[in-house]
């Protein structure tokens, strides 16, 4: 079993919609929650940092931790054409030097 | 403020060749991480460089191998190439690493023929 898993899509949806991201993990070790977004041909940018559990809202962008269920959300409100990327989870433990654990990413693509 | 750059954007290499990769973190930032990215195994940690030391290093063979300079820009080499080495190779910077923020590049596409 890997240690973070993510359905790699592609998830296509209509612009407008309210789309959701998924992960899970094996590892109760982790700590810190990230959300990357990849754009075709370019380096992952993060899009949200959460620390444990609990709901982190940016924008269109909310991010969810559960940690009891080893499950990480990424909810995207009135997607747009230039959302369409792929969206890595990561994720981290607390030790001051830790690597970071990514899934392999959700191809996510919004029609007009 | 300048974000991470990396060079060369792209690169063809024959099997058996040696390369090598740069990066130039944002100002200021101390640990320099290098990920490779295939569309098998997502992106996988290689190693992370802090004050010139590797502080982690990922599971990958000998034939890769890093270092940084004082200055903070880091340099990865992959030796005697093989076909499966075609990625990207992404440089990320961190103020000082662990649970920092990671600021990335846009990556080297490295091809083996």
């Amino acid at each position: 079993q890997k240690e973070v898993e993510q359905d790699p899509g592609p998830l296509s949806v209509p612009e407008g919609a309210i789309v959701s991201l998924n992960c899970t993990y094996s590892n109760s070790a982790f700590q810190y929650f990230m959300w990357y977004r990849q754009y075709s041909r370019k380096g992952p940018e993060l899009l949200m940092y959460t620390y444990s559990s609990g709901n982190k809202e940016d924008g269109r962008f909310t991010a969810q931790v559960d940690k009891s269920s080893k499950y990480i959300s990424l909810f995207i409100r009135d997607s747009q054409p230039s959302d369409s990327a792929t969206y890595l989870c990561a994720m981290t433990t607390n030790s001051g030097y830790s690597t970071l654990t990514f899934g392999k990413g959700t191809m996510l693509l919004v029609s007009p | 403020k300048a974000g991470v750059t990396q060079t060369p954007r792209y690169l063809i290499k024959t099997r058996g060749q040696q390369v090598t990769l740069s990066c130039s973190p944002i100002s200021g930032h101390r640990s320099v991480s290098w990920y490779q990215q295939t569309p098998g195994q997502g992106l996988q940690f290689l190693f992370e460089y802090f004050s010139e030391t590797q502080r982690n290093k990922g599971n990958f063979p000998g034939r890769f191998s890093g270092r940084q300079f004082s200055n903070s820009r880091s340099e990865m080499n992959v030796s005697t190439l093989e076909l499966g080495d075609s990625a990207l190779y992404l440089c990320a910077s961190a103020a000082s690493g662990g649970t920092d923020t990671q600021y990335f590049g846009p990556g080297t596409r490295l091809t083996v023929l």
